[in-house]
């Protein structure tokens, strides 16, 4: 069974850092792309990175360019999301998702969700 | 980016009755399209990809269909399990983008 348990959520004040992890297993996880989304009640969802199975290739979405960085470790079946610079914008639940073994196309399994607020 | 419409916002339906969901993209998407269930309190749960070809566990009753632009979901026999929302995704262009979700509801 695919499991894939996010942590790291906390308040956080503006401008300030955050580093989330997903703790993934009942899959070869260094097979496959991840994904990490978020959602808020107002945006809605929407994705904020994606990383290639081997680490090799990463893409963000425009709105955290340059504030995050997506990272992963194979040998311990764990994907990072660094944030930096972080805004009250960037408040959301943040969902690590399992992709394809290609880095673009259908994602499938999701995590429970940790919470980021970022507020003063 | 591409821009995902769904309609409508809120679809009230009884249980047992047929629900059609929209979904409209700002360009074509191929069949690039997912559908995904959300309930309460949990993350959104794959249901179609392709945008016909059922996820794992996904009952028959539930159907998707369209190409390019223009995309449905069609929920039959509608079951209490069933009331939640659902939100249609492409992954044709990055970003891929969601629409903003339609809530099915009991009437």
């Amino acid at each position: 069974e695919v499991q894939l348990v996010e942590s790291g959520g906390d308040l956080v004040q503006p401008g300030g850092s955050l580093r989330l992890s997903c703790s993934a297993s009942g899959f070869t996880f260094s097979s496959y792309a991840m994904h990490w989304v978020r959602q808020t009640p107002g945006k809605g969802l929407e994705y904020v990175s994606v990383i290639s199975s081997n680490g090799d290739s990463t893409y963000y979405a425009d709105s955290v360019k340059g504030r995050f960085t997506i990272s992963r470790e194979n040998s311990k079946n764990t994907l990072y999301l660094q944030m930096s610079s972080l805004r009250p914008e960037d408040t959301a639940v943040y969902y690590c998702v399992k992709g394809p073994r290609t880095i673009f196309g259908v994602v499938d399994y999701w995590g429970q969700g940790t919470l980021v607020t970022v507020s003063s | 980016e591409i821009v995902m419409t769904q309609s409508p916002a809120t679809l009230s339906v009884s249980p047992g009755e047929r629900a059609t969901l929209s979904c409209k993209a700002s360009q074509s998407v191929g069949s690039n399209l997912a559908w995904y269930q959300q309930k309460p309190g949990q993350a959104p749960r794959l249901l179609f990809y392709g945008a016909s070809t059922r996820a794992t566990g996904v009952p028959a009753r539930f159907s998707g269909s369209g190409s390019g632009t223009e995309f449905t979901l069609t929920l039959s026999s509608l079951q209490s399990e069933d009331f939640s929302v659902y939100y249609c995704q492409q992954f044709n262009n990055w970003p891929y983008t969601f629409g903003q979700g339609t809530k099915l509801e009991i009437k």
